[in-house]
Parts: C-alpha cells; structure tokens; sequence
C-alpha cells in the first residue's frame, strides 16, 4: 500500500532555513512527481511545487521560487524540502503527495498524502 | 491565473441530508477538477477526479459532476463520518490558487 512517513515538527527563527523529508513505500518511486503542499492554519491549501523521482526535474510556484529546493534521494526513495529565509507567515503544516499526471495538461492531483509536518517559525 | 472559489464557505446539515458544494473556476478548466475531504489534524483525502470519477475505495454517496466553470460535489445522504472540510482542486493549469479555500460541513 502507497504510504509516506514525514519528518518531524520543527521550531525555526526567522530568517532560518528548514530542511523536511518524505520517505515513499508502497509504489515505484521512480515512476512519480512528489509534490509538496502546505498549510498554514484556518487557510486553504498551497501547492509549492514537485519533483519528478525519476529524472529530478522540478517546477516550483512562482511564490516560492528562489526559496524553495525539492530533491530526491532515489536509493532511499526519499523526497527533500528545503525552504530559505523563513519568515512568520511560512508557519504551517508541510504535506508531501504522491502527484497524479494529466498528460493533456502537464498538471497534477494528489491521490496519497503525507502525515504532515507542522514548521513553526517564530523568535 | 485561475481563481477558485467554494461556496458555501460554512454548511451545516444533519445525518441523512443530501449535501451539496460548489466551486467555480474564474475560467474553463474543462473537467480538471479534483475533490478532497480533510479531517482537523488529518491530511488530505482524495475523493473525486476529473470531476466526476470516484477514487476507488470512496463511498458512493459521494459524486462531483460539472465542467467548465461550475462544478459541485454531491454527497447523497450524510454519514456521520462525513463532517469534514471539502477542497476543491484545479489541475487545468499551474496558478497560486489551485485549491479552492474550502466548505466546512458542520452538524446542524
């Protein structure tokens, strides 16, 4: 069964970086975009970006780009989300995705999901 | 960039009703839409894709139907397990507000 175990909660200062991770079983690894999704609280949810296991290509949203980094570590099919000078407002729960492709419009659902990972970010 | 926006924000029903939600796309996205249910403290959960296939193992009470702009998510008779927030997801296109800012559905 598809199953993805996330690190634990973190407690940043601003300006800071966080580094979370995302470990897949279940499914060829290889053969999906991971994608991570965050939640900050009462708000909606947020795409942040993926990346595809197999070759590590990646796409960001736009809000996040230049602070945000998705690799992939294929031998332990683990996933990696480093975000960069944090700031209060990046307080929120972190959830990695297993990414469902729409080969008519290169874009993604989400079939399995993560436990989520709480980023606090205050001083 | 496409909007997406749920109404209501806030349902109330009891056990039985018939329920529905609405999410509207600020332009076409075909039948790229998806439909989560979130539990407090939980992740999210997969209901419906391309506007109106069931993820497999999802009850049938629930059906999304729609295209276009104007879609909504129908659940036939509400169990108890039901009460939940429910997101609506576009995947026509990559935009800062893929998920709409969900519908909770709270006892009456």
């Amino acid at each position: 069964q598809v199953h993805f175990v996330q690190s634990g909660a973190e407690v940043k200062n601003p300006g800071a970086s966080v580094r979370l991770s995302c470990k897949a079983s279940g499914f060829i690894f290889t053969n999906y975009a991971i994608q991570w999704v965050r939640q900050a609280p009462g708000q909606r949810l947020e795409w942040m970006g993926w990346i595809n296991a197999g070759n590590g290509h990646t796409k960001y949203s736009q809000k996040f780009q230049g602070r945000v980094t998705i690799t992939r570590d294929t031998s332990a099919s683990t996933v990696y989300m480093d975000l960069s000078s944090l700031r209060s407002e990046d307080t929120a729960v972190y959830y990695c995705a297993r990414g469902i492709w729409s080969i008519s419009t290169a874009a993604y659902y989400f079939d399995y999901w993560g436990q989520g990972a709480l980023v606090t970010v205050s001083s | 960039d496409i909007q997406m926006t749920q109404s209501p924000s806030t349902l109330s029903a009891s056990v039985g009703d018939r329920v529905t939600i609405t999410c509207r796309a600020s332009q076409s996205i075909s039948s790229w839409l998806a439909w989560y249910q979130q539990k407090p403290g939980r992740a999210p959960k997969l209901l419906i894709f391309r506007a109106s296939s069931l993820e497999s193992g999802v009850p049938s009470r629930f059906s999304g139907s729609g295209s276009g702009t104007e879609f909504t998510l129908t659940i036939s008779s509400l169990q108890p397990d039901d009460f939940a927030t429910y997101y609506c997801q576009q995947y026509s296109s990559y935009s800062p507000d893929t998920f709409g800012q969900g519908t909770k559905l709270a006892v009456k």
